[in-house]
C-alpha cells in the first residue's frame, strides 16, 4: 500500500527565514505533486515533479524529487507572512491517477 | 482557463434529506475525481470517472452515489447522510494522458462544505 507521510506536520517561522518541508513516500510513484491549501479554501497546484533529479522553481518555493530516496523536499527561501497556508504533497498510486495525499504541513509565518 | 465550478458552496441537511452537490469543468478534461476532506486532513479519494465510467470507488458507503452525465459535469447525489460525513466536499479534474512526461495535474474545485444535522 503507497503511503506518503510529510514532515513536520507544524512549522512555525520567522519572516525572512529558511526552511525545508520533507515528502518521504513508501513505493514507486510516477509522478509527485506539490498542493497549496489556505484555510477553508481549495487546493492550488504548485508543482508537478516527473523524473530523478527534478527541480521546479516558482518565487520563494522550490521542489526537488529523489526517485532513489522516496523523498521530494519543498524549500522555503526568506518565507514571507504570504506563504502561511497548508502544504501537501500527493502522489500517484499504480496504472491510475489516483493521488495519495501526504499528512500535510501548515506553515505559519510570523512577522 | 483552469477552473473547476462547485454548487452549492455551502449546505445544511438534515439525516433524511436528498441532496446533490454539482461539479462542472470546461477544460476537456476526460477524468473528474471526489474527494471528502475533513478538517486538518488530507483529502481522501472518493470516486473517479474516467471517460464518463465509474472506474475508482474507494470503498464509499451507498449514501453517495456518484453520477456523470457527461465529460463536462460530475453530480454527487446524497441520501441519509449521518452527522459524521460532514466535510468538505472537492471536485477535481484532469487530463489522462499517458507516457512519461504526462503532467496529468489534478485542478480541483472551491469545495462544498456540508453539514449534515
Amino acid at each position: 500500500e503507497l503511503k506518503v507521510e510529510q514532515n513536520p506536520l507544524f512549522l512555525s517561522m520567522q519572516e525572512g527565514k529558511n526552511y525545508t518541508i520533507y515528502c518521504n513516500y513508501s513505493t514507486t510513484s510516477d509522478r509527485l505533486y506539490w498542493y497549496r491549501q489556505d484555510p477553508g479554501k481549495s487546493l492550488e497546484s504548485l508543482f508537478v515533479l516527473l523524473s530523478n533529479g527534478a527541480v521546479k522553481q516558482e518565487g520563494r518555493l522550490m521542489a526537488s524529487l529523489d526517485t532513489k530516496a522516496r523523498l521530494s523536499t519543498l524549500h522555503i527561501t526568506a518565507a514571507v507572512h504570504d506563504l502561511s497556508a497548508t502544504y501537501f504533497c500527493a502522489v500517484t498510486g499504480g496504472a491510475t491517477n489516483k493521488l495519495i495525499f501526504g499528512t500535510g504541513t501548515l506553515l505559519a509565518v510570523q512577522p | 482557463d483552469t477552473e473547476v465550478t462547485q454548487t452549492p458552496k455551502h449546505l445544511v441537511m438534515g439525516m433524511t434529506n436528498k441532496k446533490s452537490l454539482k461539479c462542472e469543468q470546461h477544460m476537456g478534461h476526460r477524468a473528474m475525481y471526489w474527494y471528502k476532506q475533513k478538517a486538518k486532513k488530507p483529502p481522501e479519494l472518493m470516486f473517479v470517472y474516467s471517460y464518463e465510467k465509474l472506474s475508482i470507488n474507494e470503498s464509499v458507503p451507498s449514501r453517495f452515489s456518484p453520477e456523470c452525465p457527461n465529460s463536462s459535469l460530475l453530480n454527487l447525489h446524497l441520501h441519509a447522510l449521518q452527522p459524521e460525513d460532514s466535510a468538505l466536499y472537492l471536485c477535481a479534474s484532469s487530463q489522462l494522458a499517458g507516457g512519461l512526461f504526462a503532467k496529468n495535474i489534478q485542478y480541483f474545485g472551491a469545495g462544498t462544505r456540508l453539514s449534515v444535522l
